[in-house]
């Protein structure tokens, strides 16, 4: 049982360049989430998949987009990276319910745009 | 939105102390955990803890819902308790989970 997993774990792209981070759950959870985490902050979401075929906007999702391919899979995608989005990347997922939404991360991308 | 506090920001201990980490938040919520960021980033989830006091080891919290704050306590630290302690909540579990700025402990031995 691996919980949540996140590939790469590291990445160093230049202005311009495009990639995708991919995440995968193997917890049977509906919920996926990514977030971003900067140097003394907590964590912001950008995107959520509340289900599967459901993808909504967090609180920073510009120059972002996702997919959520399957139950297991939700992958980050960035189009056009710039410097400001140089951040570690966390992917979760919870089984969200009406009463609990426990959520579980994975190991975190570490992203670097030169 | 809800508004997160965690205090204290930053706190040294000797090994074998105690300490207690206080988060606040300014409206009703009925998700909170407390998560433990290692040294090298790892998010571990310590507490789900919405109401009511939990223990775990040398781990324990307490959630006071209706005065808005949770309290985590760590008694006989360690040296591998040293990270950075996040409280999360949301309103509802169909609202977005909201980070605190976090408590960065440094365990000395």
């Amino acid at each position: 049982n691996a919980g949540v997993t996140q590939t790469p774990k590291f990445q160093v792209l230049k202005t311009g360049q495009s990639m995708t981070l991919q995440c995968a759950q193997d917890m049977n959870h509906n919920s996926m989430y990514w977030y971003r985490q900067d140097p003394g902050m907590g964590l912001r979401l950008i995107y959520y998949s509340a289900s599967e075929g459901t993808t909504d906007k967090g609180e920073v999702p510009n120059g972002y987009n996702v997919s959520r391919l399957n139950k297991r899979e939700f992958s980050l995608r960035l189009e056009s990276a710039a410097p400001s989005q140089t951040s570690v990347y966390f992917c979760a997922s919870s089984e969200r319910g009406r009463y609990n939404n426990e959520q579980f991360f994975g190991p975190g991308t570490r992203l670097t745009v030169l | 939105g809800i508004q997160v506090e965690q205090s204290p920001p930053d706190l040294i201990l000797q090994e074998g102390a105690n300490s207690t980490l206080r988060c606040n938040f300014s409206d009703s919520v009925n998700n909170l955990q407390w998560f433990h960021q290692n040294p090298w980033g790892q998010l571990i989830n310590l507490f789900y803890i919405p109401s009511g006091t939990k223990q775990n080891g040398r781990l324990s919290a307490t959630t006071v819902a209706t005065e808005r704050y949770s309290l985590l306590y760590i008694s006989s630290s360690q040296t591998t308790d040293s990270g950075v302690y996040f409280c999360a909540v949301s309103k509802t579990s169909y609202d977005k989970v909201i980070f605190g700025p976090g408590t960065s402990l440094s365990v000395i031995p």
